[in-house]
């Protein structure tokens, strides 16, 4: 298994849709899990941690699924605004941190 | 709070061609990241610093490319010679020490003809 796998999309849904990305990752003992956000030619923007609880701020919501070794977003009633791709990043195996970005998951959200 | 800062924005060069890129970190930001992010992939990390020390650099083609922290602060990477397949667009990050959070600079888009 690679260390980090996102589905590249790209997930077309209407606005106020609910969608769903997943991240699967193969380091069982990873423990700092994010997702961030990347507008076309921008830089990636944090979008939230994700913790063991899970986490929510707003209309999104992160899970961490251990046994399964995936992390997942919620988008609930999609905005137009919501277009963009979501990168997970996953640390990778070893003492340090050292961040792994996923190819990332687009998103377009049509009227 | 500023926040990262890079330059150039663009970059056009030729192939063999030598470049550099400069990145100045946000201010108490001990890790300093170097990544590489090529046309619909997602960022793939080249180097990272903990104040001036290199905590990897795996996947960094050192053949070509050298990156540097000297006082712990601005870092420059550097290819020599560029290849064809090394046009990307090339992202710092400096890290929050306490929540593994990175926030970027807007990048430096590279294009060797």
């Amino acid at each position: 298994r690679k260390e980090v796998e996102q589905d590249p999309g790209p997930f077309n849904v209407p606005e106020g849709a609910t969608v769903a990305f997943n991240c699967t990752y193969s380091n069982s003992a990873s423990q700092s899990f994010f997702w961030y956000r990347q507008d076309c030619r921008k830089e990636p923007k944090l979008l939230m941690s994700v913790y063991s609880s899970g986490n929510e701020d707003g209309r999104f919501t992160a899970q961490l699924n251990r046994a399964s070794q995936y992390i997942s977003l919620l988008i609930r009633d999609s905005k137009l605004s919501d277009s963009a791709t979501y990168l997970c990043v996953v640390p990778r195996a070893g003492g340090s941190y050292i961040p792994t970005f996923g190819r990332g998951t687009s998103l377009i959200v049509h009227p | 709070e500023a926040g990262v800062a890079q330059s150039p924005r663009y970059k056009i060069i030729e192939k063999r061609q030598s470049v550099a890129f400069w990145c100045n970190p946000i201010s108490g930001h001990a890790t300093l990241y170097w990544y590489q992010q090529i046309l619909g992939q997602g960022p793939k990390l080249l180097i990272q610093f903990q104040n001036n020390g290199v905590v990897d650099d795996s996947q960094l083609p050192k053949d070509r490319f050298s990156a540097e922290r000297l006082k712990g602060v601005d870092s420059t990477l550097k290819i020599q010679p560029a290849k064809l397949e090394d046009s990307a667009v090339y992202l710092c990050s400096s890290g929050d020490p306490f929540t593994d959070t990175q926030y970027f600079g807007p990048g430096t888009r590279l294009t060797v003809l």
